[in-house]
């Protein structure tokens, strides 16, 4: 099973500012990776597929990166909606497998 | 509108069974791979299963296989989880996912939560 850490478990930063999240992989996982956002009480939302293709509506400001075992999810100005958990996930073999997840906090 | 909604959840006693449904609309549900995950009281996200179009491709996690069986319904449009064999652990709120794009989960129900208690 890959596993992923991802780090910061916890980001705490103010709007306006840049975050930047890694994740992990430990094994390649090509560029099969996909970034979610989620709020308390809601579904996930994908971000980011592919390590590096925004999803339909993402705002330009959401940003991926990294292939093979190292990633990154970059949200250049925080805007107040920003503020969540974030999870990276692999497909590139099964199990499918989730981060931990990186809680943005104000 | 593209939307999945998830039913079926509910307190079970430890040992029991439940099946989940996820019905789908406002797209072409055939084609489409769909996959359950689930996510402990506060913790994070986990998959479960998967089925792809025509239900020749399933696979699981393994704290479920061999208790928990998928399967889909694509005149109905609907994906279900019929589970087994309950144990405390399972506890979560379980959600269905389309993969779309990449591979990646587009689309997510709302939720259903599921607690095996006594």
């Amino acid at each position: 099973e890959i596993v992923l850490t991802q780090s910061p478990a916890t980001l705490s930063l103010s709007p306006g500012e840049r975050a930047t999240l890694s994740c992990r992989a430990s094994q390649s996982v090509g560029s099969f990776l996909a970034w979610y956002q989620q709020k308390p009480g809601q579904a996930p939302r994908v971000l980011i597929y592919d390590a590096s293709n925004r999803a339909t509506g993402i705002p330009a400001r959401f940003s991926g990166s990294g292939s093979g075992t190292d990633f990154t999810l970059t949200v250049s100005s925080l805007e107040p909606e920003d503020f969540a958990v974030y999870y990276c996930q692999q497909r590139f073999n099964w199990p499918l497998t989730f981060g931990g997840g990186t809680q943005v906090e104000v | 509108e593209v939307q999945l909604v998830e039913s079926g959840g509910g307190l079970v006693q430890p040992g029991g069974s439940l099946r989940l449904s996820c019905a789908a609309s406002g797209f072409t549900f055939s084609p489409f791979w769909m996959h359950w995950v689930r996510q402990g009281p506060g913790k994070g996200l986990v998959w479960v299963s998967h089925i792809n179009g025509d239900g020749s491709s399933i696979g699981y996690s393994d704290p479920v296989k061999g208790r928990f069986t998928i399967s889909r319904d694509n005149a109905k449009n609907t994906v279900y989880l019929q589970m087994n064999s309950l144990r405390a652990e399972d506890t979560a709120v379980y959600y269905c996912g389309r993969a779309g794009s990449g591979g990646a989960f587009d689309i997510w129900g709302q939720g259903t939560m599921v607690t095996v208690s006594s």
